[in-house]
């Protein structure tokens, strides 16, 4: 059975950072394409990063560039996401999610982490 | 960046009936996704690549489009597709529809 298990999240004050973590099991992690998306209290889903199998390619939308940074660990199927110089406007859920190929739809996703970013 | 348009936003459908649920591209791509979402539970992948049903989508559930106009539809509403849909389209950056909430009438 395919699990996605975040974890990470809490309570953060604006300008500082925090970094999310996402255990993956029951499945060839390093076969799959890996992405974070959000989802802010009561608004819609927003995708915030993607990394390829290896590591080598990543991939981030304008609103996060330069202040997030997704990486991977596949001997220990982990995913991570690095928020650096948070916003209160990055307060949300925070979805790990699984896809097969960069362009493929999000076939499994995590229960998902709320991080607030308040003073 | 392709802005996806859904609509109706929210809508309301009895037991039996027809739902169309429209999402439309600010630019034509080449297929689109769609999940379903509960309260309180993650999305669920839905329809994929346009017309293909995820694993235990009930068959009353279909997808078609082409281009910039998609659309989600549900022969004979049940209670347990009220739920908030959602499109997605891959062609950086990736981005999602609104979302449209349907509910039981």
């Amino acid at each position: 059975e395919v699990q996605l298990v975040e974890s990470g999240g809490g309570l953060v004050q604006p300008g500082r950072s925090l970094k999310l973590s996402c255990a993956a099991s029951g499945f060839t992690f390093s076969n799959y394409y890996m992405a974070w998306v959000r989802q802010a209290p009561k608004k819609g889903l927003e995708w915030v990063a993607t990394i390829s199998t290896s590591g080598s390619r990543t991939y981030y939308p304008d609103s996060v560039k330069g202040r997030f940074t997704i990486s991977r660990d596949n001997a220990k199927s982990s995913l991570y996401l690095q928020m650096n110089s948070l916003k209160s406007e990055d307060t949300a859920t925070y979805y790990c999610a699984r896809h097969r190929v960069l362009q493929s739809h999000f076939d499994y996703w995590g229960q998902g982490v709320m991080v607030t970013v308040s003073s | 960046e392709i802005v996806l348009t859904q609509s109706p936003t929210t809508m309301t459908a009895s037991p039996g009936e027809k739902v169309t649920i429209t999402c439309r591209a600010s630019s034509s791509v080449s297929y689109m996704h769609w999940y379903q979402q509960k309260p309180g539970a993650s999305p669920k992948p839905w329809i994929y690549e346009t017309s293909k049903l995820a694993s235990g989508v009930p068959d009353r559930f279909s997808g078609s489009g082409s281009g910039t106009s998609y659309s989600l539809t549900i022969n004979n509403m049940e209670a347990e597709d009220a739920a908030t849909y959602y499109c997605q389209q891959w062609n950086y950056p990736n981005t999602f529809g609104a979302g449209t909430k349907l509910e039981l009438k």
